[in-house]
């Protein structure tokens, strides 16, 4: 069975640019959330969808935007870049309060 | 944002020695769950806790619901070289209507030869 798979792996961008990540959850979870990690850092919570309506948001800014679709994939938008926005971006689907993550989008800002 | 208090940052043992760690929180959570990280890789998901007092295993791996809810440990017995990594503790509370996960900061397990 597929697990949990994002794209693109890696990306480079430049400040003040905007940036679509992609996620497909495992058959049949209904539920995506996105988190982000920073190196040395646990993941923080950035969005829950569930059945394609935004569920929860954590403490991210407005350049922040996600979205779920009919087939339960998902996409997180960042816009107008920041250096600090370099991170790992993890994708996870979950059933029954359990998380299964993806591999990660590795942004890097410059 | 906001992190559990996961301990020990960093640990150095042996083969075949046993590891534990643990997490706190200030605040109660309805599961806690632990995580395992290799490099460049998402977390993998190792045990999953549901009730307050529930002892589970998996393997070699043992871990704690705490009975106040507000904190969890994770044994692991007998380590072996493939046990490096970084293990996150994660617990799970309903925020409105998101289920979300609050992460500890991670303890990075080396194994000796």
């Amino acid at each position: 069975d597929a697990g949990v798979t994002q794209s693109p792996t890696h990306l480079i961008k430049t400040r003040g640019q905007q940036v679509t990540l992609r996620c497909s959850p495992i058959s049949g979870h209904k539920s995506v959330s996105w988190y982000q990690q920073v190196l040395g850092q646990g993941p923080q919570f950035i969005f829950q969808y569930y059945e394609k309506e935004e569920r929860g948001r954590g403490n991210f800014p407005d350049r922040f935007s996600a979205r779920q679709f009919p087939n339960y994939s998902s996409e997180l938008n960042v816009n107008a870049l920041l250096l600090g926005d370099s991170a790992l971006y993890l994708c996870a689907s979950s059933v029954r309060g359990e998380a299964f993550f993806g591999q990660g989008t590795r942004l890097t800002v410059v | 944002g906001q992190q559990l208090n996961q301990s020990p940052q960093s640990m150095f043992i042996q083969e075949g020695e046993d590891v534990s760690m643990n997490c706190t929180s200030s605040s109660i959570f309805n599961t806690w769950l632990w995580y395992k990280q290799d490099p460049g890789e998402g977390p993998v998901l190792l045990i999953a806790l549901y009730k307050a007092g529930e002892l589970t295993s998996n393997g070699r791996l043992t871990a704690q619901f705490g009975i106040t809810r507000k904190d969890s440990f994770l044994n692991i017995s007998a380590s072996i070289p493939s046990d490096v990594g970084i293990y996150f503790c994660a617990g799970g509370a309903l925020s409105g209507s998101a289920r979300q996960l609050t992460f500890g900061s991670g303890t990075q397990l080396t194994v000796l030869p």
